[in-house]
């Protein structure tokens, strides 16, 4: 069974006091890891793609980096608008129900000015 | 770009009355459509996956005759709440593969069901 634990449960920030998310995986046969922004009431915003260990990507102020067991998602300089819940989900190549995603159960970020 | 819309994005009813929600993808054929429920301060829970054309697969422990899904096309999925009760009271999420990124699910809005 696929499974992703993520840490910390929650991180306070001053803004532009830079720090990282971490997401720890077991998966059987990894197809995607996947980073979602999420704000209070509202669908996950999607962030970034990583399909195998050694991949970066990078979008503003997050990068997002894999190995085999697990990503992190480093923020540097983080501004107020930052502040929401990181989602990290990993999809196998195991299962019936194709594309299914496994979440953790995130990370709250608090950015202070 | 790779939209997904949810409509209604809030629905309040009487216990008893049924709901249906639909999700769209805006500018891509999605190839397969799933429906998530969310408690607060939880994660996402998933309910269904659907691929146009053919029945959804549901999730353990999730009621089929319950949670009626429909997905008539590439661009639409529909879930129907029947004969709800204040239990189904939750943030449901629609999600769409097919977009511009290879796996990857895009997310909906959200809807906002309260049951009286």
């Amino acid at each position: 069974e696929d499974q992703v634990t993520q840490s910390p449960e929650a991180l306070r920030l001053q803004e532009g006091e830079s720090s990282s998310l971490n997401c720890s995986y077991t998966v059987s046969g990894l197809r995607g890891l996947f980073w979602y922004r999420q704000d209070p009431g509202k669908g996950p915003e999607f962030l970034f793609t990583l399909y195998s260990a050694g991949e970066e990507k990078e979008k503003e102020r997050l990068k997002a980096t894999l190995t085999k067991k697990e990503s992190f998602l480093h923020i540097t300089a983080p501004k107020p608008e930052d502040s929401a819940t990181y989602l990290c989900a990993v999809q196998g190549t195991g299962g019936t129900s194709y594309g299914k995603l496994t979440f953790g159960q995130g990370t709250i970020l608090t950015v202070h000015p | 770009g790779a939209v997904v819309s949810q409509h209604p994005s809030r629905v309040i009813c009487k216990s008893g009355t049924s709901v249906k929600i639909e999700c769209r993808s805006l500018d891509f054929q999605a190839t397969t459509m799933f429906w998530y429920r969310q408690f607060p301060k939880q994660s996402l829970m998933l309910m269904a996956t659907s691929n146009e054309g053919s029945k959804a697969t549901y999730e353990q422990g999730v009621e089929k005759d319950k949670f009626l899904i429909n997905h008539a096309s590439l661009t639409l999925s529909t879930l129907t709440v029947t004969s709800a009760h204040p239990e189904d009271s939750s943030f449901y999420i629609c999600s769409a593969r097919g977009g511009r990124v290879r796996e990857t699910q895009y997310f909906g809005p959200g809807t906002r069901l309260l049951v009286l």
